[in-house]
């Protein structure tokens, strides 16, 4: 998947608990995305990222904070995980960040709140 | 609010039938208009996409038909195959908007029957 590991692949966690996922690019794009895909919703952008500690939100950014350290590297995290927040969470990146540019997409991360 | 609205939800053709995916957006702001395809457990990848100034776009077996004016844009896959089993996105973003912001139709899960 375009040079994009997205870790863990599956968790399962309780709810309150801290969550963090990882996007790792081997591409040096400079354009990051987290999306979350749910049923009936498609995918929704959480927060995107424009450079080294460039960070922005999405539509549906509450609950969930990012960090970018390094270009190859996105970090989600869920700062006290809900039951709301169980998804399927996709990382993409783009080179340029031009609205008519194709997104790479990792393989995803399964995440359930309990 | 759903910008991007999708339909149908599922679809099953028989190979070598039509399948036909319509999309609606409300945003007149929207000037790129890409397709993107999902097999399970994958991340998403860009199929075809189109721009407002043209009417339709083919490549190979796939089609998109766009109507300014009405605010819609499908897909078709002619003589569809069970390789094309998979679930579909359609998608909309402004090219003024920096960062290749998507947002994402519900999705339609085809179903190609040998």
């Amino acid at each position: 998947d375009a040079g994009i590991t997205q870790s863990p692949r599956h968790k399962v966690t309780e709810t309150g608990t801290p969550v963090t996922l990882r996007c790792h690019q081997t591409e040096n794009h400079r354009y990051m995305y987290w999306y979350r895909q749910d049923p009936g919703h498609g995918l929704r952008l959480i927060h995107y990222s424009y450079g080294v500690k460039d960070t922005d939100k999405g539509e549906v950014s509450d609950g969930y904070s990012v960090s970018r350290s390094k270009t190859e590297d996105f970090l989600l995290t869920l700062e006290s995980a809900t039951s709301s927040q169980t998804s399927v969470y996709f990382c993409a990146i783009s080179h340029t960040g031009t609205g008519n540019e194709k997104l790479f997409f990792g393989s995803g991360t399964q995440l359930s709140v309990l | 609010q759903q910008q991007v609205k999708q339909s149908p939800q599922s679809l099953i053709v028989q190979k070598g039938g039509i399948s036909i995916i319509n999309c609606a957006y409300e945003n007149t702001a929207f000037d790129y208009f890409p397709w993107y395809q999902q097999f399970p457990g994958k991340g998403p990848a860009l199929l075809i996409a189109i721009r407002p100034d043209v009417s339709e776009k083919k490549e190979g077996r796939f089609t998109i038909s766009f109507n300014k004016s009405a605010k819609q844009f499908s897909l078709h896959i002619m003589d569809s195959q069970p390789g094309d089993s998979a679930t579909y996105f359609c998608a909309a973003s402004s090219l003024e908007t920096s960062g290749s912001r998507l947002t994402f139709g519900e999705g339609t899960q085809l179903t190609v029957n040998p």
